[in-house]
C-alpha cells in the first residue's frame, strides 16, 4: 500500500503566484517523521524539513511554509511568491520507526515561468 | 561541511555487464542508505547500514546487487550482471543515526543499461 500520496503530479505557475504541495500519508505508527525534499534539474535530493508527529506547529522558513495536520494525515508545502528557481521537483517523504527508512511520494513536478 | 561523495556521476554500460558504484558519506554519520531512482519515480531503498552491518536489505535484488561497507565508512554497491530494467539514478544518503534524523543525499549515479 501507498504511504505516502502525492496527488499532484505536476504544477505549472507563472512567477510569483503561490503554489501549495499536497502529501497525504499513511502509518499505524503514534510516532513517526515526515519530511520534503527537493529535487533539481541537476539531480541531487535537497532535504528542506523533517517534522515529528508530536509536533503540529506550522512552520515557516523564508518563502516557505508547511501546514502538518494529523487529524487529515496531511503535511502540505506552501511556496509564497514563486521563483523560477523554485522550479524542482518535490518530494514528501514518511519514516516510522520500525525501520525508519524513508518512504517517498511519487512526486510533484514544479515549473515556475518568467 | 562536505556533503555525501558518489562516483562515478553516469556509466553506461551493456546489459549483462558488471558495474560498481562508490560512496563516501558525510563525517561522522552511522546510517548510510542505498536508494534506487527510476525515472518519474520517487527513490526507492535497497540496503540500509547502520555502521558496518546491515538493517535492512529487504528490497535489494540479492541475486544480482550486492552491497558492502567496510570499516562503517565507505561504501559499494555492485550489479552483476546488470539488465536494462536497472537502468536508473542511484543515490547513496547518509545520516546521523537511524532514528528518525534527516538523510542527506549525494549527487547519484545516473546507470544506463544498453
Amino acid at each position: 500500500a501507498q504511504k505516502v500520496t502525492q496527488a499532484q503530479t505536476e504544477i505549472s505557475v507563472v512567477e510569483k503566484e503561490d503554489v501549495t504541495l499536497d502529501c497525504v500519508y499513511e502509518t499505524r505508527d503514534t510516532t513517526y517523521y515526515l519530511f520534503w525534499y527537493k529535487q533539481p534539474p541537476s539531480g541531487e535530493l535537497v532535504f528542506l524539513i523533517r517534522r515529528n508527529s508530536f509536533d503540529e506547529q506550522n512552520e515557516i522558513s523564508g518563502r516557505y511554509s508547511w501546514n502538518f495536520q494529523k487529524s487529515t494525515s496531511s503535511f502540505n508545502f506552501t511556496i509564497t511568491a514563486s521563483q523560477v528557481v523554485d522550479s524542482a521537483v518535490y518530494f514528501c517523504a514518511l519514516s516510522e520507526p520500525n525501520d525508519y527508512k524513508l518512504s517517498f511520494g511519487a512526486g510533484t513536478t514544479v515549473t515556475v515561468r518568467a | 561541511e562536505a556533503g555525501v561523495a558518489q562516483s562515478p556521476r553516469y556509466k553506461i554500460i551493456e546489459k549483462r555487464q558488471s558495474v560498481a558504484f562508490w560512496c563516501n558519506p558525510i563525517s561522522g554519520h552511522a546510517t548510510l542508505y542505498w536508494y534506487q531512482q527510476i525515472l518519474g519515480q520517487g527513490p526507492k531503498l535497497l540496503i540500509q547500514f547502520q555502521n558496518n552491518g546491515v538493517v535492512d536489505d529487504s528490497q535489494l535484488p540479492k541475486d544480482r546487487f550486492s552491497a558492502e561497507r567496510l570499516k562503517g565508512v565507505d561504501s559499494t554497491l555492485k550489479i552483476q550482471p546488470a539488465k536494462l530494467e536497472d537502468s536508473a539514478v542511484y543515490l547513496c544518503a547518509s545520516s546521523l543515526d537511524g532514528t528518525g534524523y534527516e538523510q542527506y543525499f549525494g549527487p547519484g549515479t545516473r546507470l544506463t543499461v544498453t
